[in-house]
C-alpha cells in the first residue's frame, strides 16, 4: 500500500520568506512517481511537477524548487522569496507504476502574509 | 484551462435524491480519475477508468458508481444521498501513472 504524509497542516509566512513543504512517501514499488500540485482560493488543482524514482536531480523552476532523496523518501518543496500569490493548499502525490490510482497527501496550507 | 470540463458546476439536492455528475476529458487522454474533496476527508480517490474499462477502485461507496463511454466521457452516478455526501467532486483525466493529472473545476455537491 502506498502512503503520503504531509505532516504540516498550515503554515504562515511573511512576504518575501523562504518556506519548504515537506512531504514523506511510503511504496513497496521500485517504479514510482511524485508530483507537487496546488489548490489555491479559487478551488481549482493545478499540477506543478512531476519526478519519477530513478531521477533523484533536484529541479528548479523560477522561484520553485523541489528536492527528491530517496534515502528518507521525502519529497520536499521549497518557495524562495514567497509572495501573497503563493497562497494555497499544496498536495504531495504518489503514483506507483501502470495504471494505478494516486494518492494524496493531506495537503499544506500555505499563507503567505503581506 | 486544464482542457477538463465538469458540470455541473454547482448541484443542490436533497438527502435521498440521485445526481449525475459529467466529465470531458482533455482531448487524447484516456483516463479519468474521480475524487472526492471534503473538508474532514481531504482529497479521496474515488474510481479510475481508462479507455472504458475499470482500472481502480479508491475508497468508493456502493451507493456511487460511474463509467467511461465510448467518446470516453465519464459519469459519476451519486445515489440515497446524505449529508455526508456533501462534498467538492474533481475529475481528471490522464494518461499512464507516469503521467500528470489535470484537473476539471469540480461539481460542488451540496445535500440539503
Amino acid at each position: 500500500a502506498q502512503k503520503v504524509t504531509q505532516a504540516q497542516t498550515e503554515i504562515s509566512v511573511v512576504e518575501k520568506e523562504d518556506v519548504t513543504l515537506d512531504c514523506v512517501y511510503e511504496t513497496r514499488d521500485t517504479t514510482y512517481y511524485l508530483f507537487w500540485y496546488k489548490q489555491p482560493p479559487s478551488g481549482e488543482l493545478v499540477f506543478l511537477i512531476r519526478r519519477n524514482s530513478f531521477d533523484e536531480q533536484n529541479e528548479i523552476s523560477g522561484r520553485y524548487s523541489w528536492n527528491f532523496q530517496k534515502s528518507t523518501s521525502s519529497f520536499n518543496f521549497t518557495i524562495t522569496a514567497s509572495q501573497v500569490v503563493d497562497s494555497a493548499v499544496y498536495f504531495c502525490a504518489l503514483s506507483e507504476a501502470g495504471y494505478q490510482k494516486v494518492t494524496f497527501g493531506t495537503g499544506t496550507k500555505l499563507q503567505v502574509i503581506p | 484551462d486544464s482542457g477538463v470540463t465538469q458540470t455541473p458546476k454547482h448541484l443542490i439536492t436533497a438527502t435521498g435524491q440521485r445526481v449525475t455528475l459529467r466529465c470531458s476529458p482533455r482531448s487524447g487522454d484516456l483516463s479519468v480519475y474521480w475524487y472526492q474533496q471534503s473538508l474532514d476527508q481531504g482529497l479521496q480517490f474515488l474510481i479510475q477508468y481508462y479507455n472504458g474499462e475499470e482500472r481502480a477502485k479508491g475508497n468508493i461507496l456502493e451507493r456511487f458508481s460511474a463509467q467511461q463511454f465510448p467518446d470516453l466521457h465519464s459519469e459519476l452516478n451519486l445515489s440515497s444521498l446524505e449529508l455526508g455526501d456533501s462534498a467538492l467532486y474533481f475529475c481528471a483525466s490522464g494518461g499512464y501513472s507516469n503521467q500528470p493529472q489535470h484537473f476539471g473545476d469540480g461539481t460542488r455537491l451540496s445535500i440539503l
